[in-house]
């Protein structure tokens, strides 16, 4: 079951910040985030797992509501850098290779 | 982090030939691998986990003889595209999780294949 993101696309000014959401109509262990730049592979951002984590890097965090079966990523302080698509990526299974199903992606453009 | 190669990064050929891309692990053993096919402005959508030792899953949908994948040792997985056409250009990705809980549950992507046939 592929899980859905919203928005699906979002424009921001540098400076600005942005959430964007992940769920999931099934029970998940773990939400993963990755950022793709045209032409490019997946690079990987965080991992949450389950119970209800926050993590975060820089200006970069998201967050994990186990009951809700949702996750967020939030950006702050957009910076030009920030442009790609997200995409998050859920896990039913409690293995180190995890069989992630990507959602549809949000794509994020920041401008000057 | 782990690193995951893949090779070629690009490819073109003619309908009707057969393509191999193939996907390593190069500081970790992987088990398990997994093949991703991405067509543009599209999410990854997962074909089939490659198994080591065993036979590949395949997602449903996803033809079997048409994608031949071999896990044949823990660092090396290939995936084969048979009698190619024109709508199987696409952008394979392959990825792998490091099973030594170095890296707990993340999941490493190779760089990807792009696939043109003609």
């Amino acid at each position: 079951q592929q899980p859905v993101q919203s928005p699906q696309a979002v424009i921001l000014r540098e400076g600005e910040d942005a959430v964007i959401n992940c769920s999931s109509s099934k029970a998940l262990y773990s939400v993963h985030w990755y950022r793709q730049k045209h032409g490019e592979a997946p690079v990987f951002l965080m991992i949450l797992l389950k119970g209800g984590e926050q993590k975060g890097h820089e200006k970069i965090s998201a967050s994990f509501n186990e009951k809700k079966q949702q996750s967020s990523l939030y950006l702050t302080a957009s910076q030009l850098s920030y442009s790609g698509t997200y995409f998050c990526g859920t896990a039913l299974r409690v293995t180190s290779g995890s069989r992630l199903t990507f959602g549809e992606g949000t794509q994020l453009t920041v401008n000057p | 982090g782990a690193v995951v190669s893949q090779h070629p990064s690009w490819v073109i050929c003619k309908s009707g030939t057969s393509v191999k891309i193939e996907c390593r692990s190069l500081d970790f053993q992987a088990t398990t691998m997994f093949w991703y096919r991405q067509f543009p402005k599209q999410s990854l959508m997962l074909m089939a986990t490659s198994n080591e030792g065993s036979k590949a899953t395949y997602e449903q949908g996803v033809e079997k003889d048409k994608f031949l994948i071999n896990h044949a040792s823990l660092t090396l997985s290939t995936l084969t595209v048979t009698s190619a056409h024109p709508e199987d250009s696409s952008f394979y990705i392959c990825s792998a999780g490091d099973p030594s809980g170095r890296h707990t549950g993340e999941l490493f992507f190779g760089e990807g294949s792009r696939l043109t046939v003609l």
